[in-house]
């Protein structure tokens, strides 16, 4: 089945305690996204990747790491969590990095806590 | 950068009634428009999209206009049914790697 797997689906941790949020998916897609989603806010993109060892800025990436050595496997790292990294995050990929030429195909979602 | 507003934040209709949520765009540049769908506790869908040389599409019972005067496109859901309660959200695009998203409207299906 095509999917995208994130984990762990709930994390609770605590403020300066590195975590990493785990992303895979299974179709070979190119391009790779993180979101988070907070409410009133919508979905505001943190990085993405076009292809393997090529990831940019998103709207929203302070605080926030990336990496893609493989293209199946995209991981979010938080290395000094703070409570305004609360949220619900998601993961995405699609075949072609150009809006429009296919769907986003999201996992579903990590929710994370930082007291 | 382009933004999207989305309104209303909440919606709750009588099941068999339309729905209808409205977004405006600010990039006159932005060609795509797609939709999503995201139902509790998964990841958002896409549910159908427009794109700006097309002014209305429709699949069953949902449909989406788009306005590029006015820079505005809407999704309307007729017929509607409890597994339409979801959030739904818009989205923004010029086709290049960025797609912006709304701030997502609460859709509830009263039975």
């Amino acid at each position: 089945e095509a999917q995208v797997t994130q984990n762990p689906r709930y994390l609770i941790t605590v403020t300066g305690k590195k975590l990493t949020v785990t992303c895979s998916q299974n179709m070979n897609h190119e391009y790779m996204s993180w979101y988070r989603q907070d409410p009133g806010l919508g979905l505001r993109q943190i990085y993405y990747s076009m292809n393997v060892e090529v990831t940019d800025k998103g709207d929203v990436p302070e605080g926030y790491k990336v990496s893609r050595k493989e293209k199946r496997n995209f991981p979010l790292i938080l290395e000094s969590p703070s409570p305004n990294q609360t949220s619900l995050y998601f993961c995405a990929s699609s075949f072609d990095k150009r809006q429009g030429r296919g769907p986003l195909h999201f996992g579903n979602g990590t929710r994370l806590t930082v007291t | 950068g382009e933004n999207v507003e989305q309104h209303p934040s909440t919606l709750s209709v009588q099941e068999g009634d339309s729905a209808v949520i409205k977004c405006t765009y600010s990039d006159s540049a932005s060609n795509y428009f797609p939709w999503y769908k995201q139902e509790l506790g998964k990841g958002p869908q896409l549910i159908i999209d427009i794109r700006s040389n097309v002014g209305e599409k429709k699949d069953q019972r949902i449909a989406v206009t788009l306005n590029k005067t006015a820079k505005h496109f809407s999704l309307h859901i007729t017929e509607t049914q409890p597994e339409d309660s979801a959030v739904y959200f818009c989205a923004a695009s010029k086709g290049d790697y960025k797609l912006s998203f709304g701030a997502g409207t609460t859709v509830t299906v009263r039975a």
